[in-house]
């Protein structure tokens, strides 16, 4: 299996700008999560989904942030207006109900807002 | 709420030394998970080790292994034998039993391994 998948690696961004973070599942997890990661608070939930469904939301900073699940091969993070304390890395992970319990990370996006 | 504490935010060793990383946390539940993650300057995550709280033995992978102290609510990490390989970034993770939701992490340790 290719592992979880995010576009992209990097973005530079202006502010003001919308930006829209990718991330693929590993086939057949039923679980995503969004996390993301600053020097100041580390590593923090924002957001995450059980077969596309929204269960917690409530790390999501502000109304500038939404994330979408349209099927369970896709989910997009997207910020707008972006600004530069949006900058971070994103992280995607997927987990599998039942069996061992692990998360599955993506490689993470680098955000750089301007 | 669950929280996870990592009170060295920076350690070294020498290569071939053996290191001990601290995690301490807090929780009401009686079951649960504990993980360590290896965040290299790549920025992947790699799960190092995984503990169940039930489980009274502690895990160990390789040269990784955990002391894990339930009433003490501490969890730490000993890498043997360290290798150059092992420099990063170590999170201490919480999560629940259910498998399914999100993990509570640690601030980090960043490790230097000297040669």
């Amino acid at each position: 299996d290719a592992g979880v998948i995010q576009s992209p690696r990097h973005e530079v961004t202006e502010m003001g700008q919308e930006v829209t973070l990718r991330c693929k599942p590993i086939s057949g997890h039923d679980y995503l999560f969004w996390y993301r990661q600053t020097m100041m608070r580390g590593l923090e939930l924002l957001i995450y989904f059980n077969n596309n469904v929204p269960i917690d939301d409530s790390g999501m900073p502000e109304d500038r942030f939404s994330a979408k699940m349209p099927n369970a091969s896709f989910s997009t993070l997207k910020i707008q207006p972006s600004e530069p304390r949006d900058s971070a890395v994103y992280f995607c992970a997927s987990s599998l109900a039942g069996g061992i319990y692990e998360q599955f990370f993506g490689p993470g996006t680098r955000l750089t807002v301007l | 709420a669950q929280t996870v504490t990592q009170s060295q935010p920076e350690m070294s060793v020498q290569e071939a030394e053996t290191v001990t990383l601290s995690c301490t946390y807090d929780t009401s539940e009686s079951d649960y998970y504990l993980f360590w993650y290896k965040q290299p300057p790549s920025r992947q995550m790699i799960l190092v080790i995984r503990q169940e709280a039930y489980k009274q033995q502690n895990a160990t992978e390789n040269r990784f292994s955990v002391n894990f102290q339930k009433a003490a609510k501490s969890f730490s990490l000993k890498i043997s034998d360290s290798q150059l390989g092992d420099a990063a970034m170590y999170f201490c993770a919480h999560g629940d039993p259910s498998g399914n939701t999100p993990l509570v992490f640690g601030k980090g340790t960043r490790l230097s391994v000297i040669a």
